[in-house]
């Protein structure tokens, strides 16, 4: 059975850090494609980031970038979001969720069950 | 950036069949056969129900179908259950430069009566 379970969500100040870790399970987790996507409260899903099977090709969304890191330790089946210079627009749940496709996630099959971030002062 | 449009809300009766849309581009939608369809029910995390336009995984009930035309993805649920009331979501891989790699709809709100 395949499980993706996040840790690492919380409260966190504007400007702030934290990083997201999920640990999966139930699969061969260095063949597939990894991603995380967000879900703001009331609102809808917003992928933000992807990473190939070797961590050799990362993508994100606009608003991300050069803020949030996507990375993965295929030894430890698991997969890591480092996020920094925090604005209260990206709290939110954030969902790891396993991807499928060849060059790039066509679809994202498996969801864990998400993690909250808080960004407050 | 903009995410795929559908409905806000549909609702039916048990028994009665409804059809939700999904609009893009022909940068994702109309260009791909990589729409999937997300069922998510309050507090829960999504789960997939239909993937490559018209595909069920394993285990999802044959009363879910999808389908495409032109720029517009569509799902049906027929035979409509009280369990299906939850929010649903479309996505599709996009080649846009202007959008994310992968893309998701606005979601839509399905209601039984």
């Amino acid at each position: 059975e395949v499980q993706l379970v996040e840790s690492g969500g919380g409260l966190v100040q504007p400007g702030g850090s934290l990083r997201l870790s999920c640990a999966a399970s139930g699969f061969t987790f260095s063949s597939y494609w990894m991603s995380w996507v967000r879900q703001a409260p009331g609102k809808g899903l917003e992928w933000v980031a992807n990473i190939k099977q070797d961590g050799s090709e990362k993508y994100y969304v606009d608003s991300v970038k050069g803020r949030f890191t996507i990375s993965r330790d295929n030894a430890k089946n698991s997969l890591y979001l480092q996020m920094n210079s925090l604005r209260a627009e990206d709290t939110a749940v954030y969902y790891c969720a396993r991807g499928l496709g060849g060059i790039a996630v066509v679809v994202i099959d498996y969801w864990g069950q998400g993690t909250l971030v808080t960004v407050s002062s | 950036q903009s995410a795929l449009t559908q409905p806000a809300s549909v609702s039916g009766s048990p028994g009665q069949s409804i059809t939700i849309s999904c609009t893009g581009t022909s940068s994702d939608v109309g260009g791909y056969n990589y729409v999937s369809w997300y069922q998510q029910h309050p507090g829960k995390a999504p789960k997939l129900m239909i993937y490559e336009v018209s595909n069920r995984p394993s285990g999802v009930s044959n009363r879910f179908s999808g389908s495409k035309s032109g720029n517009t993805a569509s799902l049906t649920i027929s035979g409509l259950q009280a369990e299906d009331e939850a929010d649903y979501y479309c996505s599709s891989y996009t080649s846009s430069s202007t959008l994310p790699l992968y893309v998701f709809g606005t979601g839509t709100k399905v209601t039984v009566l």
